[in-house]
């Protein structure tokens, strides 16, 4: 069973609209996460990391937030663009260790 | 800004085939990964190198062996192709293997093994 499921698998929405992807994660013990962006066809680019003790992080028009309580996250897109069309994938780390757990992803689609 | 190069993009090669994907990286990076992408599916670790002259197994590394072979490069080699190993691989440096070390991507070579 994966250590990090996300919601929704994938979502359409209208450009200059707003949506926000969940992350949970069963990963033990908790070092950092991250949220990274790939499009299509390219590598993963990293967008956001937190440690256990922040609660929120920006980069522009992405908001991620972290419950380490429920092991929650969620990702947050402000008014969207065209080019925000992409995967977003969720990633923990455990504890002292570069072994990351990668979420499957959530598949963004931005209509004009 | 070349970063984290693979070669090649793209590769169809017939099951029994042996082939090595290369990875080469500009940023003077310690540590670095081969990872396998497959639908519905996060990214998977197959092998990394924490440092110059280490390799240690990933999650799935059956089917597989790797070279560190300086600071810079990072090959990948499937022996014998399997249909199963049909995937998206990525290979990614970071400057060290611990904590809040952000990782770069390469863009990926998609493999087709029939």
């Amino acid at each position: 069973k994966n250590q990090v499921e996300q919601s929704p698998q994938s979502l359409i929405i209208l450009e200059g609209k707003n949506c926000t992807l969940q992350c949970n994660y069963t990963v033990s013990p908790f070092s950092n996460l991250r949220w990274y962006k790939q499009d299509t066809g390219r590598g993963p680019v990293s967008l956001t990391i937190m440690t256990f003790s922040e609660n929120t992080k920006s980069n522009g028009r992405y908001t991620a937030t972290l419950d380490a309580d429920t092991k929650q996250s969620s990702l947050h897109i402000t008014a969207s663009q065209l080019s925000d069309s992409a995967s977003y994938i969720c990633v923990v780390s455990f504890s002292n260790d570069y072994k990351l757990s990668f979420g499957a992803g959530t598949t963004v689609t931005v209509r004009a | 800004n070349a970063g984290v190069t693979q070669t090649p993009k793209f590769q169809v090669l017939k099951t029994g085939q042996s082939m090595t994907l290369q990875c080469a990286q500009d940023m003077n990076h310690n540590s670095m990964y081969w990872y396998r992408q497959d639908p519905g599916m996060g990214l998977r670790l197959i092998y990394y190198s924490a440092s110059e002259g280490t390799t240690d197994k990933g999650e799935v590394p059956n089917g597989y062996n790797v070279s560190r072979l300086n600071k810079r490069e990072f090959s990948l080699r499937l022996e014998s192709a399997a249909p199963s190993q049909t995937s998206v691989y990525f290979c990614a440096s970071s400057t060290s293997t611990g904590g809040l070390t952000e990782a770069f991507f390469g863009q990926g070579t998609r493999l087709t093994v029939v």
